[in-house]
């Protein structure tokens, strides 16, 4: 069955330091989605991708972040310069953009520490 | 503007009985979709079942099941015949089911832990 899959499972960065995060969407799926779940939190939208672009963002995606997808499989989010309140899981989503449901399938998170 | 409820924080079953998770939602849309997420202590997001606000029949796929009141605006899952595997953290989200807008909006989310 295919699946989301997101590398690193685990990342600890010091503050100030530019991470991306990786994600390979399920092939055939065309919305591409970052979430954050901060610990003990509710999970918490940044971005959708469709088309090559940004379809929609939330007011946590700030100048910080940003999403490319390099080539027809990976989907990356960098975040430029870390904050200690960017610790947290970051969930990549995909799905097909049926109109309905258009379930989002998620991958296993990359939980990233910043010290 | 939309919003999930779930006012269990955490819930204990017995194995092999049934449960029921509670969720709220507010929405002014006509049009929108409602979702049932699963988070194991491992910590990946696993979809449940998905209800439609048009849709006249409560969602089933296997043992869960959605009791959808829309008048309401409730959206509770029962897993019936709880198993100790059911134990996790459980997500009710929500989205616009019109436009281009498909981000989900979550709740909380209910710890639920299966009692032997």
């Amino acid at each position: 069955e295919p699946e989301v899959t997101q590398t690193p499972s685990h990342q600890v960065t010091q503050m100030g330091q530019e991470v991306i995060l990786r994600c390979v969407p399920i092939s055939n799926h065309l919305y591409f989605y970052w979430y954050r779940q901060i610990l003990g939190q509710k999970v918490e939208f940044l971005v959708s991708f469709y088309n090559n672009e940004i379809s929609e963002k939330s007011e946590i995606f700030d100048d910080q972040f940003s999403v490319e997808r390099p080539d027809g499989s990976n989907f990356t989010l960098k975040i430029r310069s870390t904050k200690l309140e960017d610790s947290a899981m970051y969930f990549c989503a995909s799905s097909g953009g049926d109109k309905v449901p258009d379930t989002q399938y998620f991958g296993p998170g990359t939980r990233l520490t910043v010290l | 503007a939309q919003k999930i409820t779930q006012t269990q924080p955490g819930m204990f079953v017995q194995e092999k009985e049934a449960v029921t998770l509670d969720c709220t939602y507010d929405t002014s849309d006509q049009s929108y979709g409602l979702f049932w997420y699963k988070q194991p202590s491992s910590g990946e997001m696993i979809f449940l079942i998905y209800q439609g606000s048009y849709d006249e029949q409560n969602a089933t796929e296997g043992r869960y099941s959605l009791n959808f009141q829309k008048a309401r605006k409730s959206a509770n899952l029962v897993i019936s015949a709880s198993q100790l595997g059911d134990s996790a953290m459980y997500f009710c989200a929500m989205r616009y089911n019109a436009g281009n807008n498909r981000k989900l909006i979550w709740g909380l989310g209910t710890s639920l832990a299966v009692n032997p």
